[in-house]
């Protein structure tokens, strides 16, 4: 087993660009493909990058997705912030069929 | 188009049984690999269970031996059996979908109560 860890909270001002990490404790990050889901206050989660760095249809590009075996570390990255980005931000892998998330990311837009 | 609609969710007595649902439209569920996810109020995400096209099911710690993922490949549903419930359970109960090479889809989610 392992843990994802995140960062509490972030905050960035609108048009810049925030980096959420998201760091494994025990095994590769390659392992196992990392997600990563928004969910805006009242709302179900939504995939906002799949696969490590695959973003689906209707996702604005300004998301990206990465994974850093050096540090051990998966990054999603943020550009030319939008007040509409403000939200709860989580990564998730998995391991023998079992998913793991991360304790999740609050990522204010001020 | 994909979607996903859970309901069941409710009240109930700590110990006591309930069956969520989960209807899946735009897609067949015996292809693709199914999760419950659950969400207590003010808390993260939490993995519940996974089942693969094949019908395995993996559970986490916290619900194994008590809960049951299943499906209806003729209704196209997927099920979560939950019995001896606690407080702890408690929780936003979502079901997802997953293929590999797409991303995952959520459903909006059904609230458990588990209270006297």
């Amino acid at each position: 087993n392992f843990m994802l860890t995140q960062p509490h909270s972030v905050s960035e001002s609108p048009g810049k660009t925030v980096t959420i990490s998201c760091t494994r404790s025990s095994g590769r990050i390659a392992s196992d493909y990392v997600q990563w889901y928004q969910q805006r206050p009242g709302s179900s989660p939504t995939t906002v990058i799949y696969e490590d760095n695959q973003r689906p249809s209707g996702v604005p590009d300004r998301f990206s997705g990465s994974i850093d075996s050096s540090s051990n570390s998966a990054s999603l990255t943020i550009s030319d912030l939008k007040t509409e980005d403000e939200a709860d931000y989580y990564c998730q892998s998995s391991y023998n069929s079992n998913w793991v998330f991360g304790g999740g990311t609050t990522l204010t837009v001020l | 188009e994909v979607q996903l609609a859970e309901t069941g969710g409710g009240l109930i007595q700590p110990g006591g049984s309930l069956r969520l649902s989960c209807a899946a439209s735009g897609f067949t569920v015996s292809y693709n690999y199914m999760t419950w996810v659950r969400q207590a109020p003010g808390k993260g995400l939490e993995w519940v269970s996974l089942t693969y096209n094949h019908d395995k099911s993996h559970y986490a710690d916290s619900v194994k031996g008590r809960f049951t993922a299943s499906r209806d490949d003729s209704k196209n549903m997927f099920y979560l059996q939950m019995n001896s419930l606690r407080a702890d359970d408690t929780a936003v109960y979502f079901c997802t979908r997953g293929r590999f090479g797409d991303p995952i889809y959520w459903g909006q989610g059904t609230l458990v109560t588990v209270s006297s």
